[in-house]
């Protein structure tokens, strides 16, 4: 399979514990995005990635969360200290740079992994 | 704040039934809207709309938008039972990485 993997699929920990998740974009795509959905809501942006360089990250991302590309290829997500605000899916998706065809967009489709779910108890 | 709105929050039809699901948005700097598909797992891309009034179209699935009015459709013909799943409409800015601002989604549920 040559589409966007996570792992774990599902995670269950107890609150104050410190979790991670990995992601494993689409070989060539420059670009990597994590975002998290609860249940009920679509996906929230969190950050992302080109190649390495952490470009932006979303006002969501308290100071307990931490991201990492460093080879600009897999990443992490770690989360510390769990609260049970926490739980939720958390999706990793990658894209490349080719444009859209006849938009001039330099950012190609999304393609998103099937996610981790996190439950904080 | 960008903001999507999506309408109704669930639907249950009928094999066989069109459906119409609905999206306005709020967004600075317009550059594009977007509809996936979602069953219980990875958002699947289904159409990309940035101009008014070109329809876009891909076997029973159609969708347009209205840039003045600030709002986009999705249209289903001839419904079925894999049609089920929550269709998420998002948004996306001028200069943006793709940093999508979604809606909560409509939850279709087709019956045999």
């Amino acid at each position: 399979d040559t589409g966007v993997s996570q792992d774990p699929r599902h995670k269950i920990t107890k609150r104050g514990q410190n979790v991670t998740f990995r992601c494993d974009p689409i070989s060539e795509h420059n670009r990597l995005y994590w975002y998290r959905q609860t249940l009920g809501q679509g996906p929230e942006f969190l950050t992302y990635f080109q190649n390495e360089a952490q470009l932006e990250k979303s006002r969501l991302l308290s100071d307990r969360f931490s991201a990492e590309r460093p080879k600009g290829s897999f990443s992490t997500l770690e989360i510390q200290r769990t609260e049970q605000g926490d739980s939720a899916m958390y999706l990793c998706a990658s894209s490349s740079l080719t444009p859209w065809a006849g938009t001039g967009d330099l950012t190609g489709e999304l393609f998103f992994g099937e996610g981790s779910r996190l439950t904080v108890l | 704040e960008d903001k999507v709105v999506q309408s109704p929050l669930s639907l249950v039809v009928h094999e066989g039934d069109t459906v119409t699901l609905n999206c306005s948005y709020e967004v600075t700097n317009f550059r594009s809207l977007l509809w996936y598909k979602q069953e219980k797992k990875a958002p699947t891309f289904l159409f990309m709309l940035t101009s008014s009034g070109i329809e876009k179209k891909s076997g029973r699935l159609s969708s347009i938008l209205d840039k003045k009015e600030l709002f986009s459709i999705l249209n289903i013909t001839a419904t079925q039972t894999g049609d089920s799943a929550v269709y998420l409409c998002a948004v996306d800015r001028t200069g943006s990485a793709r940093q999508l601002t979604f809606g909560s989604g409509t939850q279709l549920t087709v019956l045999p």
